[in-house]
């Protein structure tokens, strides 16, 4: 089976620096997506990590180690819009095909004034 | 206009009774796919199609069934509604790569 792991939720200020951990174990690895989801909306992607090392997009970067089994997601420059659920998702591809996305259940960000 | 949309937006039913959501795509992708969202577990899928005469289950199945009348349109129908059935459900879609998954606004359904 598939174990993804992240912390439920974090705070920070406006204007700061916010690194989201998640951790994974599966089997058959292919690809560890970002999205973010605002409270009833539908989740948004974000990024998409296949091989180690950063991928960066503006303000938000995305890390990945393969042999460790651990991503992060890095968010510069802390908006009060980016306040939001941010779910990491592996991507796995097991024996008998077909790619398939399993959610962790998500780390709740709120940034303050 | 949205490129994946969800109907209804919001429903409330009684234990027992059959419903259908719908879901539609106009970004002309294969894939298709139902979640289901409840606080504190995540998104779950329930079932996933990756063509119009390919219909597979996801981690949660039971209770639910799909069709996918073509290849812009997924059901999703719950036979007999029970209460641990009320959740979010999202549809979703992806082009064959599977690379982004793009989601629809969601059905907040709550069965009493």
């Amino acid at each position: 089976g598939q174990n993804i792991d992240q912390p439920t939720e974090m705070t920070a200020t406006e204007g700061a620096i916010v690194q989201i951990n998640c951790t994974y174990q599966t089997s058959g690895f292919n690809g560890l997506f970002w999205y973010q989801q605002h409270a009833g909306e539908a989740p948004t992607f974000l990024s998409y990590n296949v091989l180690d090392g950063l991928e960066e997009k503006g303000r938000f970067s995305s890390f990945l180690s393969r042999s460790k089994g651990y991503s992060y997601l890095l968010l510069k420059e802390l908006q009060m819009k980016d306040s939001a659920s941010y779910l990491c998702a592996v991507r796995s591809n097991p024996t008998g095909g077909g790619n398939k996305l399993t959610f962790g259940t998500g780390t709740q960000l709120k940034v303050e004034l | 206009d949205a490129d994946v949309t969800q109907t209804p937006r919001n429903r409330i039913t009684k234990t027992g009774k059959r419903i259908m959501l719908e879901c539609s795509q106009t970004k002309g992708h294969d894939r298709m796919y139902w979640y289901r969202q409840d606080p504190g577990l995540g998104l779950r899928l329930i079932y996933y199609s990756f063509d119009v005469k390919d219909i597979n289950k996801g981690e949660i199945s039971d209770g639910y069934s799909v069709s996918r009348q073509a290849q812009a349109k997924f059901s999703l129908s719950l036979e007999s509604a029970i209460p641990n059935q009320t959740a979010l459900y999202f549809c979703a879609t992806s082009d064959a790569s599977g690379y982004e998954q793009y989601f629809g606004p969601g059905t907040r359904l709550t069965v009493t």
